[in-house]
């Protein structure tokens, strides 16, 4: 299995707070990615990485951001939590030479 | 932009039937690879098989087996005699090999049922 964790695995907090949700990998991976689940939606896109401080924006990035300070270490930003952020996170990584990723276990964030 | 639709939101069926799972995609891009993902109800995310674009053949794993059809732009997943462990919600999914970016496009699951 891909050593990817993820912290804290679940999260109650209010609305306006800032959350920090962090991805840690062990594979040294270059490529890095945050997508959130909802019903209905599959798994959608907020925020990738493909090297350390580069970062790059997906397809639900409003209200989110990231940050790369080392290759192993990916932080997903609320600055302003609100109830349609509610959701489960998953942190995903892939190597070099393929294109499968390998998913952490996610974290389920609920904002009150 | 990428897409990919899977129209079977939830399959239920008896143990040790045959089921197969549609995913039809569309892309712009020339390259680029498609995935299947299953998610066991303790919500992990299980990486299953990766296909190229360039590559057809279908491919067989176990009881599991992928109908890689460009011409119809479908991707389809079989489990020949399901067993109750199958239980999971399927995801296909689409990367672009193009833009470089590798971001996987979801479609948007099938839940399968196995009844015992």
């Amino acid at each position: 299995d891909a050593g990817i964790t993820q912290s804290p695995r679940h999260k109650v907090t209010e609305t306006g707070t800032p959350v920090t949700l962090r991805c840690h990998q062990t594979e040294n991976h270059r490529y890095m990615y945050w997508y959130r689940q909802d019903p209905g939606h599959g798994l959608r896109l907020i925020h990738y990485s493909y090297g350390v401080k580069d970062t790059d924006k997906g397809e639900v990035s409003d209200g989110y951001s990231v940050s790369r300070s080392k290759t192993e270490d990916f932080l997903l930003t609320l600055e302003s939590a609100t109830s349609s952020q509610t959701s489960v996170y998953f942190c995903a990584i892939s190597g070099p030479y393929s294109y499968e990723q390998y998913f952490g276990p996610g974290t389920r964030l609920t904002v009150t | 932009a990428q897409k990919v639709t899977q129209a079977q939101t939830e399959i239920s069926v008896v143990e040790k039937e045959d089921v197969t799972l549609d995913c039809v995609y569309e892309t712009r891009d020339t390259t680029y690879y498609l995935f299947w993902y299953k998610q066991p109800p303790s919500g992990e995310l299980v990486f299953l098989i990766r296909r190229n674009s360039f590559d057809e053949q279908n491919e067989i794993s176990g009881r599991y087996s992928w109908n890689f059809q460009k011409s119809t732009s479908s991707f389809n997943f079989t489990i020949t005699a399901s067993q109750v462990v199958d239980s999971a919600v399927y995801f296909c999914a689409l990367s672009e090999a193009d833009t470089g970016r590798r971001a996987l496009t979801f479609g948007s699951g099938t839940r399968l049922q196995v009844q015992p």
